[in-house]
């Protein structure tokens, strides 16, 4: 079974705190990916990455940062928390290619 | 943007009860996933459905797709209170991302 996995499942942090996500997939999976999900605005993509060291901005890329050193992590970044980026954070991956995505459990963000 | 709209925003059915919820999307498409969701954790894929196909089954799940009315329907049969979760269709677009819509929450009581 694939497995992707959050490091944190809740988390809190004061505005103007650097914040740090970290995803982890177990099946050498090419893409990864990292959604926000809000109430009534369904999954919108912020950030995705084809490949080690490739990054690519989704739809909503501004406030975040995003990192892929090694194949089977990627991690988000909040340079500068604010409080409209509460929210549940869900990281996806998959295989290059492929048209389903695997998710993790999500992390759940307050800002204060 | 939202990609896929689902109808209703949620649903309140039985034990035993069928369920059925639509998506419509905007643009051409090479195939429609469902998702679901349980309260408070991550996506798991449930179907997809190939623009050349206008029905397609999985155990108690049904999806039908109509692509010249750029639509899609999920029924869920039989339903148990396991299936309590929220349902998302998503579209992958020319870049190869999947865009969600904004999902209907179902309710299924004992």
């Amino acid at each position: 079974d694939v497995k992707v996995t959050q490091s944190s499942r809740y988390l809190v942090k004061r505005t103007g705190e650097k914040v740090f996500l970290e995803c982890v997939q177990d099946m050498d999976h090419e893409n990864m990916f990292w959604y926000r999900q809000d109430p009534g605005l369904g999954l919108r993509l912020i950030y995705f990455s084809y490949d080690v060291k490739m990054k690519e901005k989704g739809d909503i890329p501004e406030g975040y940062s995003v990192s892929r050193e090694k194949k089977e992590r990627f991690s988000l970044i909040l340079e500068s928390a604010s409080t409209n980026q509460t929210s549940m954070y869900l990281c996806a991956s998959r295989t290059g290619g492929a048209e389903t995505q695997y998710f993790g459990p999500g992390t759940r963000l307050l800002v204060l | 943007s939202q990609q896929g709209e689902e109808d209703p925003q949620a649903l309140s059915i039985q034990e035993g009860e069928n369920a059925t919820m639509n998506c419509s999307y905007k643009t051409s498409i090479n195939n429609l996933q469902w998702y679901r969701q349980n309260s408070g954790r991550g996506l798991v894929h449930l179907i997809l459905i190939r623009s050349n196909e206008r029905e397609k089954h999985s155990g108690r799940l049904r999806v039908t797709l109509d692509t010249s009315k750029k639509s899609s329907s999920l029924l869920i049969t039989a339903s148990r209170a396991a299936d309590t979760a929220s349902y998302f269709c998503a579209t992958i677009d020319s870049w190869g991302k999947l865009q969600f819509g904004a999902g209907t929450q179902v309710v299924v009581t004992p």
